[in-house]
């Protein structure tokens, strides 16, 4: 079976200083991750998809992930934090090749302080 | 790209009554989903169609809970003798011509909030 454990439920930094959010999956497959965000009130929106390609993957507004296999981890990093970034964001699992649904983990409350 | 739409936007009902919710996907997306998202937790997968065929339903979708895709357009959730268990955001996606497993990427509704009293 396959999951994702979000290791925080509430991350918080001040504007201009890294983001780290942390996420574990566990797949029987070779997975396919994903990290989506949700601001209030807007749809869910894609980060960044990894697929079995480059281990480290960049996605938009600066934000990149690193698909470990050995540690399961793919956590999501930007160098230097934004107030835009305040959000819920969303460590996702599926298979690739085969299997149609997403798994959500339970989410990171992102907050960002001036 | 007028993104998915989702009607209502917020839905407050009586325990026992029955609503129905409403999904406009991107136009010409074959691939429809319906999740589930309660407080504190992420989407949940409830159901997908492909045109107009229903091909997966999540055992959490019990048999007070029906959605249709008539058209392969529009599609629409229905939820009879609503409990209080069955408040939560109800989100909408859809896809081109296929979904994650073809690398496909879902686009997302803001959601239907239903709050049953």
């Amino acid at each position: 079976a396959q999951s994702v454990t979000q290791l925080d439920s509430h991350v918080s930094v001040s504007e201009g200083t890294p983001v780290l959010l942390r996420c574990n999956y566990s797949s029987s497959y070779s997975p396919s991750l994903f990290w989506y965000v949700q601001h209030p009130n807007k749809g869910l929106q894609l980060l960044l998809k990894y697929t079995s390609a480059a281990t480290l993957v960049k996605g938009i507004n600066g934000f990149e992930a690193e698909f470990k296999k050995s540690e399961t981890s793919f956590h999501l990093t930007k160098p230097s934090a934004h107030m835009s970034d305040a959000a819920e964001y969303f460590c996702v699992v599926t298979i690739s090749g085969g299997y149609n649904k997403l798994i959500f983990g339970a989410g990171t409350r992102l907050a960002v302080h001036p | 790209d007028t993104g998915v739409s989702q009607n209502p936007r917020h839905k407050i009902t009586k325990r026992g009554q029955n609503v129905t919710f409403r999904c406009d996907p991107i136009s010409e997306h074959n691939r429809l989903y319906w999740y589930r998202q309660t407080l504190g937790q992420g989407p949940e997968f409830l159901t997908y169609f492909q045109n107009e065929a229903q091909l997966e339903k999540s055992r959490l979708l019990s048999d007070r809970f029906s959605a249709e895709r008539p058209k392969g357009s529009f599609s629409t959730l229905e939820i009879q003798r609503t409990e209080q268990g069955d408040s939560a955001m109800y989100l909408c996606a859809s896809s081109r011509r296929g979904g994650p497993e073809l690398n496909e990427k879902l686009f997302f509704g803001s959601g239907t909030q239903l709050s049953v009293l």
